[in-house]
């Protein structure tokens, strides 16, 4: 049982177009997240949801909307993709958020690449 | 906000030594400090963690320590194993925060 499952694994798409990534964790956790990690590695919060609610949204272009429908679930939605955006996209879940300690854990899924070309 | 800084960004080390990654960071608020390690093609996953009120954690070959004065901490891998080969990140977070900030990451090779 996949704890925190995000589709597709892999997106390869054109420049201008409409795309979606889905994730949806089966912890019963409050808060969920989506990260971007770019081709140096480096993992940086876009989004933060608890209880459906948007807690943190970085500086993340307006072309990027995540939308909660549950807590189980955080999609997220990008409009005229650029080359830019090609990165792996990871959804992540907590129980309560990251500063509580052993609640805090962040659990990641397997993480969804995207190639803009 | 939080701004994490991890170093080195690559380490090569043989099998049976130790590594060290240090991490510094700049909220004084900071009040957990976990390490992801970060496997070819997988999401992070939690391998330790330690709390601003304790100073060093040990979980077998591995061990956090955390000067709360300082604003560092590090992660030390004793014994290391070809399969301890992996992007590690360091993360800061609060209580009054929703994120973690992560580390860019350091990505440690152990040669047998």
């Amino acid at each position: 049982d996949t704890a925190v499952s995000q589709t597709p694994k892999y997106l390869v798409t054109q420049m201008g177009n409409d795309k979606s990534i889905k994730c949806e964790q089966n912890l019963g956790h409050d808060t969920m997240y989506w990260y971007k990690q770019d081709s140096k590695k480096f993992l940086k919060i876009m989004f933060s949801y608890n209880n459906k609610e948007l807690i943190i949204n970085e500086t993340v272009p307006n072309r990027f909307s995540p939308k909660s429908p549950d807590k189980a679930h955080l999609n997220l939605h990008i409009n005229s993709l650029e080359l830019g955006d090609s990165a792996v996209y990871f959804c992540a879940s907590s129980q309560a958020p990251p500063g509580t300690g052993e609640t805090g854990e962040l659990f990641f899924g397997e993480g969804s690449r995207l190639t803009v070309l | 906000g939080e701004n994490v800084e991890q170093h080195p960004s690559t380490l090569s080390v043989q099998e049976g030594d130790s590594a060290v990654i240090k991490c510094t960071y700049s909220d004084s608020a900071s009040n957990y400090f976990p390490w992801y390690k970060q496997e070819l093609g997988k999401g992070p996953q939690l391998i330790i963690d330690i709390r601003s009120n304790v100073g060093e954690k040990k979980d077998q070959r591995i061990a956090v320590t955390l000067n709360k004065t300082a604003k560092h901490f590090s992660l030390h891998i004793t014994e290391t194993q070809p399969e301890d080969s992996a992007v590690y990140f360091c993360a800061a977070g609060a209580n009054s925060g929703y994120a973690l900030n992560f580390g860019k990451g350091t990505s440690l090779l152990v040669t047998p």
